[in-house]
Parts: structure tokens; sequence; C-alpha cells
């Protein structure tokens, strides 16, 4: 299965902007990149995705490079609501079946 | 909030019983999955379904069995309950009208193994 690589750990100061960045060398091209989050005591929540071209909604955006082994996740203005532990996940199908397959996820503390 | 519930939200059992773990939906989604979290680590797919009668093991399937009988109940069961069972359990569905689709998840369980 194509795998997913995050830094472990991110500090952003609130109200500034947020990159959040994942490489996925191996990264099919049918493969979907797909961004959750997860805040303390509780279940993961979507937050964005993308096949090839960069996408925006209430929540992010997602900027997606050109050869698609790496995406960013930007949250335009942090703020102390967004400390999370954001997933970077690769949605494949296998043989029709879709899997959704969790990495480690960055956890993104934000400073007041 | 998409319509998914688990139950219980929390159980405590004693080691070499056997535990069922319910998730239930109201969208008539397609995909359900579940998923095991243990402290400081993400989450873990255990099982998922692909549609009645239709499941496939994930990554940490060891331990564990599923069902789906109908569209809107994915059963997850501890045939015998061990303490490295105890996590929190975490239900998912999507619509699965193809990958550019969102999953949504469930509260969580946790079981506690003793």
């Amino acid at each position: 299965d194509a795998k997913t690589t995050q830094p472990n750990s991110m500090e952003s100061n609130e109200e500034e902007p947020v990159h959040l960045p994942c490489n996925h060398s191996t990264i099919s091209g049918t493969d979907y990149i797909h961004w959750y989050r997860q805040l303390p005591s509780q279940g993961p929540e979507y937050v964005i995705h993308g096949l090839t071209s960069n996408v925006n909604n209430r929540m992010a955006s997602l900027a997606i490079a050109e050869d698609r082994k790496s995406s960013t996740l930007i949250l335009h203005r942090a703020t102390l609501r967004d400390a999370a532990v954001y997933y970077c996940i690769l949605l494949l199908s296998n043989f029709g079946n879709e899997k959704l397959t969790f990495g480690t996820g960055t956890r993104l503390t934000i400073i007041p | 909030d998409a319509g998914i519930t688990q139950s219980p939200r929390h159980k405590v059992t004693e080691t070499g019983t056997p535990v069922t773990l319910r998730c239930h939906q109201t969208e008539n989604h397609r995909y359900m999955y579940w998923y095991r979290q243990d402290p400081g680590h993400g989450l873990r797919l255990i099982h998922y379904s692909y549609g009645v009668k239709d499941t496939d093991k994930g990554e940490v399937s060891d331990g564990y069995s599923v069902s789906r009988s109908k569209t809107e109940d994915f059963l997850l069961t501890l045939e015998s309950a061990t303490s490295s069972q105890t996590s929190v359990y975490f239900c998912a569905i999507r619509a699965g009208t193809g990958l550019n689709t969102e999953a949504f998840f469930g509260q969580g369980t946790r079981l506690t193994v003793v």
C-alpha cells in the first residue's frame, strides 16, 4: 500500500498561516489525497481531499505538487481550536475495495 | 453530523470473555471501517466492509472478526478478549461512490480488558 510521511510535530503562532507537509512518493495515478484531523478525545474529522488540482474549502486549502509526490495542507489563520493531530492519507482502490489507512500524523500545537 | 453511532461508548470486560461492538449508520453508505487507537498512536485499520456480507482484513485483524448482515450495522467481535485489546475503537463510514468521498467517524468506544 502507498504510504505517507509527515513530520511528527509542528508549532505555529495563533492567527498565522500553517503549512503542514506530506510526502507520498509512491502514490498511484488514481489515489486521492485526503486529510483528516483529530481533536483531543474525539474521533477524526474530515478536512479536505484532492486528486491533482489545488483545492479550497471553508476549513483549509490543499496544495498538490505537480508530480503528486507531495502535498501541503494550509490553514490560513490558525486558531487555538486548530490544535490537533493532522493525518494525510492516500485513499486507494484495492481491486475495487477502498481502504482508508492512517499514518502517524502531525501533532500541531498552536501558540497563543 | 453524519448519522453514525457506536455502542457501547464504554465497556469493561474480563480477559477471555467475548465482546461485540456495534457501529450503526443511518446514511446508507457502502463502506464501513473499524479502527483501534492506542495511546500515542494513530488509527490502525482492523477490518472494513464494502457491502453487505463483504468484508476484508486491515492491518491488525488478528483476534477480531466482523459481520455485516445489513447495510446499517457493522459488528466487531473479540472472540476472547485479551488485555492487549484494551483500546479506543472507532468506526467510520464512507459513501463509496468513488475515491472522491470523505469518511465520517463515530465518537469511539473505550474498551478495557481486565
